[in-house]
């Protein structure tokens, strides 16, 4: 299994450009979901899936889409990436089944928007 | 106020220290508890994951949970170089339990 993936692994964009993340997973879970990290702020949650076909804000959703239109892929859209959109973005998914919701992440795409 | 507060460090040891990191919440709705570890430029892994109050071990892991002082804490025996990471702690409501809330990470070193 290869777990949780992400491409692109690194993208640098120009302010007002757009791109899509793409995360797949093929462990058959449920629940998936976008985070940013930065310096000293941690993991703050962007958007998350409970199911395939549907999606729900986090923390901070702005100017971030989402879709799940398949139970192993969820794809994050930056319409008009701007500087403060500039981080470390990680996708991660878990499963109800055993009771730990045990949240399991990608190794991240690093994105830089001058 | 920041849900999850955590110690950033960064925090340098000797090989084989008792390394303890600790982390403070506000909302008293969790029941979750989970402690991540972040190697650098890769994703979090989950380390320990413990409900409600009390101590879990694992090896030379050791999680506490105090709910009612609104506390927990990640003790590390026998500290190792492979150890030298970012630990994160992690934390859901029973309500909410797929929505974790985060600790911004301590950086941990430990010296040869």
């Amino acid at each position: 299994n290869a777990g949780v993936t992400q491409t692109p692994k690194f993208r640098v964009l120009k302010t007002g450009q757009s791109m899509t993340l793409l995360c797949a997973q093929d462990m058959n879970h449920e629940y998936m979901y976008w985070y940013r990290q930065d310096p000293g702020m941690g993991l703050r949650l962007i958007h998350y899936s409970v199911g395939e076909g549907t999606t729900a804000k986090g923390e901070v959703p702005d100017g971030y889409n989402v879709s799940r239109l398949k139970k192993q892929n969820f794809l994050l859209g930056l319409e008009s990436a701007a500087p403060s959109q500039t981080s470390v973005y990680f996708c991660a998914s878990s499963s109800v089944a055993g009771g730990t919701y045990e949240q399991y992440f990608g190794p991240g795409t690093r994105l830089t928007v001058t | 106020q920041k849900e999850v507060e955590q110690d950033p460090g960064p925090l340098s040891v000797p090989e084989g220290a008792i390394v303890s990191l600790n982390c403070t919440y506000s909302n008293s709705a969790f029941q979750y508890f989970m402690w991540y570890r972040q190697y650098s430029r890769k994703g979090p892994e989950l380390l320990m994951y413990t409900y409600s109050s009390g101590n879990k071990e694992d090896g030379r892991f050791t999680a506490q949970v105090d709910k009612s002082s609104k506390y927990i804490s990640l003790f590390i025996r026998d500290s190792q170089p492979s150890d030298s990471a970012t630990y994160l702690c992690a934390m859901s409501a029973k309500d909410n339990f797929n929505k974790f809330y985060f600790g911004s990470g301590t950086k941990l070193n430990v010296k040869p």
